[in-house]
């Protein structure tokens, strides 16, 4: 199958701090991935797309300079929360899709809160 | 632009009887449609697709949809639900190529023993 991994799961952080999430592709090579927000009982926002090698691409109303987005090589793309505050506490996803499937395939999700 | 929506906020269900989550899609072009599965605190698990062929789709966990073009819909079934099928459904979109899925805003099923 095709699996994918997101690290930490779970991170508690102060206001003001940063945070970084790792996403992974563990047995196949991802071009695109994508970050999506997730609030409590609530559908999943997509915030970026993920380019390896260029630029992410950004929702609208989806800060670039808090939100970064690395997708440095073919099976890792971080997501880096900057100066973060409580009104970033979310549920955070990524998908990657495989080349020749139609389906994206989901990490586990990281619970960020923002103390 | 495209679109999905679920009407149910939350469906229940006895246990051994059969389930449908419902969804109705709006696309301009072919539609590629998902059915995916959210356990508490857990990212998703895709359970099925249809991307062309057969109207029916058969996915995992005994899941199935069947993909309706005259009624833009892509209802969610199974025979006999179990207590262990209660999660949150969403139902997705996507056109063709490296694009991201578009969700519903998902429904709830509770399957009650």
């Amino acid at each position: 199958g095709a699996v994918v991994s997101q690290h930490p799961s779970r991170v508690i952080c102060k206001s003001g701090t940063s945070v970084k999430i790792e996403c992974r592709s563990l047995d196949f090579q991802a071009t695109t991935m994508f970050w999506y927000r997730q609030f409590p009982k609530q559908s999943l926002m997509l915030m970026a797309t993920s380019n390896e090698g260029s630029k992410a691409t950004y929702e609208q109303g989806v800060e670039k300079d808090k939100f970064l987005i690395n997708h440095a090589s073919l099976t890792l793309s971080t997501l880096t929360v900057t100066s973060a505050h409580p009104e970033d506490s979310s549920f955070y996803i990524c998908s990657a899709n495989r080349q020749g499937a139609y389906e994206q395939y989901f990490g586990p999700g990281t619970r960020l809160t923002v103390t | 632009a495209q679109s999905v929506a679920q009407p149910e906020d939350q469906v229940n269900v006895a246990e051994g009887n059969p389930l449908t989550v419902k969804c109705t899609y709006s696309v301009s072009g072919n539609p590629y449609l998902f059915w995916y599965v959210q356990y508490p605190n857990r990212g998703l698990q895709f359970l099925l697709k249809y991307i062309t062929g057969d109207n029916l789709v058969k996915g995992s966990y005994g899941f199935e949809a069947e993909f309706n073009k005259s009624q833009t819909s892509f209802h969610l079934k199974k025979p006999s639900a179990l207590v262990s099928d209660s999660a949150l459904y969403f139902c997705a979109v996507k056109a063709l190529g490296n694009t991201p899925l578009v969700f519903g805003k998902g429904t709830r099923l509770s399957v009650i023993a």
